[in-house]
């Protein structure tokens, strides 16, 4: 069974703290992707990797950095968390090409952050 | 900029339709797509269509796509309990390369009435 393994559901942490969230995936996929959900945005693109040590940015990359050392793990870090950062934060993972059936973007169940 | 839009929330009965619609504005995008996410999981894919196509039917899900109006719907025949969820629709630009970077909706909650 494919798997991308968020390893933090809920999270509670102080306004200025360094926040980091942990993303596994066991499919040797190339892409991995962070995203926040918030009520009445959806989903938006925080950063992507596309390789080991290779990242873009997405639309909200303000307040964000990652880190891809390995290809099947990703990690986003909050340097300094803010009260508008409290969201659920989602990783994903795809091997490159459209994703159709058979090569679908696999969704973690996501990570509760509050930031207090 | 890219946005896409749906309405928020859904109200259908048990063994009544619901349709769920969205429009987006990457008149460049290939394909599109409709994810379903169940309360305190991830998204999943349900269905997607190529861009070069108006329908789509798979079992109790119908995607209609009208490209002029870059309009997408869809149709879940004979709602059930379990149907109840977050459904997001997707355009993948053109510009997205291999890297299937994903403009996500802003999602609808469906409710179903038993």
């Amino acid at each position: 069974d494919v798997k991308v393994t968020q390893s933090s559901r809920y999270l509670v942490k102080r306004t200025g703290e360094k926040v980091f969230l942990e993303c596994v995936q066991d499919m040797d996929h190339e892409n991995m992707f962070w995203y926040r959900q918030d009520p009445g945005l959806g989903l938006r693109l925080i950063y992507f990797s596309y390789d080991v040590k290779m990242k873009e940015k997405g639309d909200i990359p303000e307040g964000y950095s990652v880190s891809r050392e390995k290809k099947e793990r990703f990690s986003l870090i909050l340097e300094s968390a803010s009260t508008n950062q409290t969201s659920m934060y989602l990783c994903a993972s795809s091997s490159p090409g459209p994703p159709v059936s058979g090569n679908t973007i696999y969704f973690g169940e996501g990570s509760w952050l509050t930031v207090v | 900029g890219e946005d896409v839009e749906q309405s928020l929330f859904l109200s259908v009965r048990e063994g009544d339709s619901s349709v769920i619609n969205c429009t987006y504005t990457d008149s460049s995008s290939t394909y599109l797509y409709w994810y379903k996410q169940e309360p305190g999981a991830g998204l999943q894919l349900l269905t997607y269509i190529f861009s070069n196509m108006d329908m789509k039917q798979d079992q109790r899900l119908t995607v209609l796509l009208n490209k002029k109006d870059k309009h997408l719907s869809l149709r879940i025949a004979d709602t059930q309990t379990g149907d109840s969820a977050i459904y997001f629709c997707a355009e993948r630009p053109n510009y997205g390369g291999a890297t299937n970077k994903l403009i996500f909706g802003t999602g609808t909650l469906l409710a179903v009435q038993p």
